[in-house]
């Protein structure tokens, strides 16, 4: 079963941040939060992860909050091309659980 | 520099029958981990493979079975197929040495069983 909980959906204005909350509240000291999202049809895609800092790259920012039992992923400006299922995962050494993720729509 | 490839994209089967699935991996990628996802589902892990050999498994029936190549490519068979097995099944590829989890998944083979 998935270490992480999820809500199953959300809704988000184009060109506004979208903020996407999990709570993985058993998380061990040596597992990573990950982030996936999975555009219909497609495999999914890597999105960002962290251990306990918050992490930034070019697609969106990671926030762990200091007891690492939850995180917020946020896409600073949404597009229509956001519109997926994303994926918090917490993973060691050992293969990828995927939830149920939430389900982001971008509203135009 | 491609990416995860996949083959064949679409397959649609009958009851009993067998099916195999190809994977080529990332360039550089030695590791190779087969998911199935269900419809509305997040995608279950099936098995990973390295240096040619299953290293992990996750809780799926002896019918599924895979092999690694010397190049790094895989194949995943799945013998006495069943109306359950309908599925879109992913391949992703990594690299064993790396010290995170980073998969890049290909875009998946959607079988359906009839």
């Amino acid at each position: 079963d998935a270490k992480t909980t999820q809500p199953p959906s959300m809704d988000c204005a184009e060109g506004r941040a979208a903020n996407l909350p999990c709570n993985h509240s058993t998380i061990s000291g040596n597992e990573y939060v990950y982030w996936y999202r999975q555009i219909h049809s497609q495999g999914p895609q890597y999105i960002i992860h962290g251990l306990k800092n918050n992490e930034t790259n070019e697609m969106a920012s990671l926030i762990i909050t200091e007891d690492r039992k939850s995180s917020t992923l946020i896409l600073p400006h949404a597009t229509l091309r956001d519109t997926a299922v994303y994926y918090c995962i917490v993973s060691g050494n050992t293969p990828l659980v995927f939830g149920k993720g939430t389900r982001l729509s971008v509203i135009a | 520099d491609a990416g995860v490839t996949q083959s064949p994209t679409h397959l649609i089967k009958t009851r009993g029958q067998q099916v195999t699935l190809r994977c080529s991996p990332k360039s550089g990628h030695d590791t190779v981990s087969w998911y199935q996802q269900a419809l509305g589902q997040g995608p279950q892990f099936i098995f990973q493979y390295y240096e040619e050999e299953e290293r992990q498994r996750g809780n799926f029936p002896d019918r599924f079975s895979g092999h690694q190549f010397p190049n790094y490519s895989s194949e995943l068979n799945v013998n006495a197929l069943l109306l359950g097995d309908s599925a879109l099944y992913l391949c992703a590829s990594s690299l064993r040495s790396s010290s995170y989890n980073e998969q890049f998944f290909g875009p998946g083979t959607r079988l359906t069983v009839l």
